[in-house]
């Protein structure tokens, strides 16, 4: 039962270059969302995808671009890392989002710890 | 969205109950109120939800206030790997995305 794997789980990386930071989900979660995580700023919703082909902003998107092809699969990309984007990124999952009722627990990933140089 | 207010800490013997506030006093009707947890260095961990009843799952139990304004996530034998930043959070009917504030820290102590 692998749930939610995360990958790399450390990257170090300087200014300027891309990084593709993966996500992968077990559970055929139509939902995926990327946070990243700051200290002062505590998680915030990066993007999310509803389902395959089907992505939506978050919070803070600027600098990142994300895919799904495939329903278990969620990579984040940032086509040219700055160092304002050093930061944990969490990966989470769920069943069904976007408001409404019933149960929208969202399952997260180990965390990937990006330093830009 | 309902925004929650939760003390920044608090403090917890070991194999006592833990008793964590949460006010929500702006909630909707058809918002949700879920607790999250995080241990240090760790991914968020989903705890329990509830709408108006109390729950109770492996975890934890929640208990409601019946105007809906502020809950308690209960925590009946805390132990040390209890300690963590828990985080009440507004989710479901308009608030469409988990919305993390500061949380309470709460440390369990030997």
């Amino acid at each position: 039962d692998a749930g939610i794997t995360q990958s790399p789980r450390y990257k170090i990386t300087e200014t300027g270059r891309q990084v593709t930071l993966m996500c992968h989900q077990t559970w055929s979660h139509s939902y995926m969302f990327w946070y990243r995580q700051d200290l002062g700023h505590g998680l915030r919703l990066i993007y999310y995808s509803a389902a395959a082909d089907i992505t939506d902003k978050g919070e803070v998107p600027d600098g990142y671009v994300v895919s799904r092809s495939k329903t278990e699969n969620f990579p984040l990309t940032l086509e040219s890392a700055t160092r304002s984007q050093t930061s944990v990124y969490f990966c989470a999952s769920s069943r069904r989002g976007g408001g409404g009722t019933g149960d929208l627990s969202q399952y997260f990933g180990p965390g990937t710890r990006l330093l830009v140089l | 969205d309902a925004k929650t207010t939760q003390p920044p800490s608090m403090d917890c013997a070991e194999g006592r109950a833990a008793n964590l506030p949460c006010n929500h006093s702006t909630i909707s009707g058809n918002e949700y109120v879920y607790w999250y947890r995080q241990i240090h260095s760790q991914g968020p961990q989903y705890i329990i939800h509830g709408l108006k009843n109390n729950e109770t799952n492996e975890m934890a139990s929640l208990i409601i206030t019946e105007d809906r304004k502020s809950s308690t996530l209960i925590l009946p034998h805390a132990t040390l790997r209890d300690t963590a930043v828990y985080y009440c959070i507004g989710l479901g009917g308009s608030a469409r995305q988990l919305t993390f504030g500061s949380g309470t820290q709460l440390t369990v102590l030997p």
